[in-house]
């Protein structure tokens, strides 16, 4: 059963850079793609962005500008930077496995990280 | 990019009641959709791929159908353990997205 174990700082103060990363267990990392989504508190998911193996990437337009992910597919793990925070990026952050080759689907997920923004 | 408009944004219904949930695309997706259920405080939870594949372990008063732009997620028979929030997902090309969720309760 492939896992997805995320780890981070989760109090930022506004205009610092959010980072988190994932790590994945038990399962193939090559070949697949990446994501990370978040959640503000009772809203709906967003999709952050994805990067493969090989460190192709994938970001939402509207975060573009302050997201880069990056991966170490030696430790089968995958990273989340976002600068420039504010109150507005207080989410629960997710990773998850995406599809074979593609965008794809999800059908595992992290745990989910708590990041609050606050002065 | 593509939109997911997700109706309705709510809905009571009783045990045993048939719920039927919308999900249009602004573009053709073909089957590239996913149906998602999360309930409050947990993960989201895979119901659904390809837009009518059951996902290993999702009991079977749940079914997805659709190609093109509209598609739809049913419970055949509402049951207590269903009240959560679902959600559509594109998949077609990148940027992939969510529709904006659809609360169940009974």
């Amino acid at each position: 059963q492939v896992q997805l174990q995320q780890w981070g700082a989760g109090l930022l103060k506004p205009s610092e850079t959010l980072s988190l990363t994932c790590g994945v267990y038990n399962g193939t990392f090559s070949g697949y793609y990446w994501s990370w989504i978040r959640q503000p508190p009772g809203k709906g998911l967003e999709w952050i962005g994805e990067i493969n193996h090989s460190g192709s990437t994938n970001y939402n337009p509207s975060l573009k500008s302050r997201v880069t992910i990056s991966v170490d597919a030696s430790k089968n793990q995958f990273s989340l930077k976002l600068n420039s925070v504010t109150a507005a990026d207080a989410a629960v952050y997710y990773c998850a496995r995406g599809g074979y080759d593609s965008s794809g689907y999800h059908k595992y997920w992290g745990q989910g990280a708590l990041v609050t923004v606050s002065a | 990019d593509i939109q997911m408009t997700q109706s309705p944004s709510s809905l009571s219904a009783s045990v045993g009641e048939r719920v039927t949930i919308t999900c249009r695309a602004s573009q053709g997706i073909s089957t590239q959709l996913a149906w998602y259920q999360q309930k409050p405080g947990k993960v989201p939870k895979l119901l659904i791929y390809t837009a009518s594949t059951l996902h290993l372990g999702v009991p079977s008063r749940f079914s997805g159908s659709g190609s093109g732009t509209d598609f739809t997620l049913t419970i055949s028979s509402l049951q207590p353990e269903d009240v959560a929030t679902y959600y559509c997902q594109e998949y077609n090309s990148a940027p992939q997205t969510f529709g904006q969720g659809t609360k169940v309760e009974i």
